[in-house]
């Protein structure tokens, strides 16, 4: 079975204060990890899909990377307004109906 | 360019009752999805349609019905509401099935009493 564990729960970080979120996945065959950013009453907003160990991707202050267990959101001087919940979740051949697992979140928050 | 648009945004049923959540997207993809999302889990699949006149059963998909008449059309019948009901339900599209993010409408919050 399919399992996405992503971490901390939760990170209360100060402006300016870089990090970084986890997402570490046991699946047989990964087809795509997709990353997400969900506002407090909103619908998840797409961010990145990472496809292959040692892919990157880049977003204003938003980096995501992968390897073959794991993928990290860095976030580099973070501002109040990237204050949000971050998903990921994988997409695999055996996950789910449509292939999909997603974690529960972190949920993030960049204080002034 | 509205992408996909849920309604209604809030709705409170009593045990037993019926009824439909809308989802429309303009975007012209295939693939339909619909989630509910509950505290401490992840998203949880309940039905999805890889095109229209095609929908098949995900994760969760008990107390609820789907169908796809078109394109752009998929919505969420509740048949008989229970407690266990209450969540934030979540339409979403892609391109694809496979390999391609899904764009998330703004959810719909179910209360059942």
């Amino acid at each position: 079975e399919d399992q996405v564990t992503q971490s901390p729960e939760a990170l209360r970080l100060q402006e300016g204060e870089s990090s970084s979120l986890n997402c570490s996945y046991t699946v047989s065959g990964l087809r795509g990890l997709f990353w997400y950013r969900q506002d407090p009453g909103k619908g998840p907003e797409f961010l990145f899909t990472l496809y292959s160990a040692g892919e990157e991707k880049e977003k204003e202050r938003l980096k995501a990377t992968l390897t073959k267990k794991e993928s990290f959101l860095h976030i580099t001087a973070p501002k109040p307004e990237d204050s949000a919940t971050y998903l990921c979740a994988v997409q695999t051949p055996g996950g789910g109906a449509d292939g999909l697992t997603f974690g529960k979140g972190t949920h993030l928050i960049i204080q002034p | 360019n509205a992408g996909v648009t849920q309604t209604p945004k809030f709705q409170v049923l009593k045990t037993g009752q019926s009824m439909t959540l809308q989802c429309a997207q303009d975007m012209n993809h295939e693939y339909m999805s619909w989630y509910r999302q509950d505290p401490g889990m992840g998203l949880r699949l309940i039905h999805y349609s890889v095109g229209a006149g095609i929908t098949d059963q995900g994760e969760v998909p008990n107390g609820y019905n789907v169908s796809r008449s078109t394109t752009e059309d998929f919505p969420l019948r509740l048949l008989s509401a229970a407690p266990s009901q209450t969540s934030v339900y979540f339409c979403a599209s892609s391109y694809s099935r496979s390999g391609s993010p899904l764009h998330f409408g703004n959810g719909t919050r179910l209360t059942v009493t």
